[in-house]
């Protein structure tokens, strides 16, 4: 089976721009979160979504938003960039909402100049 | 606010020997634990997780013990082995979605 896919795997925007990040879950996962990593740090908590439906979200600002589609992928989409947005963004699917064995996809490596 | 943390920035083991790396956490409604391992450019790897209401879990090589009393955590890897040389990040549960992470360990195991 195929693991967590993440899409792109690089990226480079400017400063004010908007971006879209895209995940698909392990199959027969429902729920999805994303998480942000800058250097040096471990990953942050943004959202988390189970069954389509926003469960959780962390201390983001409202220029980070996300969605779940019915085939249980998601996107994460950053309005108005800024430059301490450059980090590692982190899907991780899990079976159910309880995070107990979440895995991971590769993450998207999003740099703003 | 850090809830999760993990003091030592770095760690050296040869190999065949023991690898411990340790995890502190302030927040006691976290009811579930994680490590995780990270190589680079890849996503962090699910290794190993406890409940809140046990001690110690175990899988093959990989032994985490967990203390309450002393919100203290720590994960066990034995025999070292090189390829197990990667970045270990601990994580706590909260509210039965969000995982807090601490900053990670970085483990290198010596031929």
């Amino acid at each position: 089976d195929a693991g967590v896919t993440q899409s792109p795997t690089h990226l480079i925007k400017t400063r004010g721009q908007h971006v879209t990040l895209r995940c698909s879950p392990i199959s027969g996962h429902k729920s999805v979160s994303w998480y942000q990593q800058v250097l040096g740090q471990g990953p942050q908590f943004i959202f988390q979504y189970y069954e389509k439906e926003e469960r959780g979200r962390g201390n983001f600002p409202d220029r980070f938003s996300a969605r779940q589609f019915p085939n249980y992928s998601s996107e994460l989409n950053v309005n108005a960039l800024l430059l301490g947005d450059s980090a590692l963004y982190l899907c991780a699917s899990s079976r159910d909402r309880g995070n107990t064995e979440a895995f991971f996809g590769q993450g998207t490596r999003l740099t703003v100049v | 606010d850090q809830q999760v943390k993990q003091n030592s920035p770095s760690l050296s083991v040869q190999e065949g020997r023991i690898s411990i790396l340790n995890c502190d956490y302030t927040n006691s409604m976290f009811d579930y634990f994680l490590w995780y391992k990270k190589y680079p450019a890849e996503g962090p790897t699910f290794l190993i997780s406890i409940s809140s209401i046990k001690d110690k879990n175990e899988d093959g090589r990989f032994t985490v013990f967990l203390n309450k009393s002393a919100k203290h955590l720590s994960l066990h890897i034995v025999p070292s082995q090189p390829g197990d040389s990667a970045v270990y990040f601990c994580a706590g549960r909260l509210s039965g979605y969000a995982l807090n992470f601490g900053k990670g360990t970085s483990l290198l195991v010596t031929p």
